[in-house]
């Protein structure tokens, strides 16, 4: 299975300013059909997660635009423009490219709080 | 508008089995993924497996290949969940999620079944 690693782990941040989460897989996320099928969740304390972003870039309806994702190939960042108190909880990268070869597979999680 | 319904918190003894429903809503059940995601307490999230309802093809983690059986009745828009004998490491929240289409992203996610094992 591919191995998706993040980094950090934990990221506390001052409200108003942006944070950057990275996340790297252990094989090319490349899909035979194009896409890239890396996503980024977030789970707010006690709730399910909740999809961000998908296909690296791609903004979910209803999410904030401060929130963006960039990368291609092995290497991803999600990117936070500016903090708000809202943003605190866990954040997960998740990879649908090896499906139905092999698994999905989720980050460890970045736990994102303020200072 | 998209919504999955799970079923309530159980709480089970070694040994007993237990199956958990999804129910969708909003979209065609029978052209999307249903899969089910593992968060033990404190930790992260693992993919279980998933299912196409429209013709009952299933797909298991190697992870929980043989420990769990998932399946769907697409005439009820329901997807299940289930344990033959649960153990106390299967204590976790299970959530039931849907994949955009024959895309490969999950982009609902239901609100969670949390089940607990304890003699």
């Amino acid at each position: 299975d591919i191995v998706m690693t993040q980094t950090p782990l934990s990221s506390p941040v001052t409200l108003g300013q942006p944070a950057s989460i990275s996340c790297r897989s252990s094989q090319s996320l490349v899909h035979s059909d194009g896409n890239t099928y890396l996503s980024w969740l977030q789970q707010r304390p006690g709730q399910p997660p909740r999809l961000l972003i998908y296909k690296i870039s791609n903004r979910f309806p209803g999410v904030p635009d401060r929130f963006s994702g960039s990368g291609a190939g092995t290497f991803f960042t999600l990117k936070i423009s500016r903090v708000e108190a809202e943003d605190v909880g866990v954040y997960y990268c998740v990879q649908g490219t090896q499906f139905p070869a092999t698994s999905y597979t989720f980050g460890q999680g970045t736990k994102l709080e303020i200072k | 508008e998209v919504q999955l319904v799970q079923s309530g918190a159980e709480v089970k003894k070694p040994g007993e089995s237990l199956k958990i429903s999804c129910k969708g809503s909003g979209y065609s059940f029978t052209t999307n993924w249903i899969g089910w995601v593992r968060q033990m307490p404190g930790k992260g999230l693992e993919w279980m497996g998933i299912i196409w309802p429209g013709d009952s093809d299933t797909r298991y983690s190697p992870s929980f290949q043989g420990q769990v059986t998932i399946s769907a009745d697409k005439s009820i828009s329901t997807a299940y969940l289930q344990w033959s004998s649960l153990k106390a490491s299967d204590t976790a929240m299970y959530y039931c999620v849907r994949t955009g289409g024959a895309e490969l992203y999950f982009d609902y996610w239901g609100p969670g079944t949390l089940v607990t094992v304890s003699s």
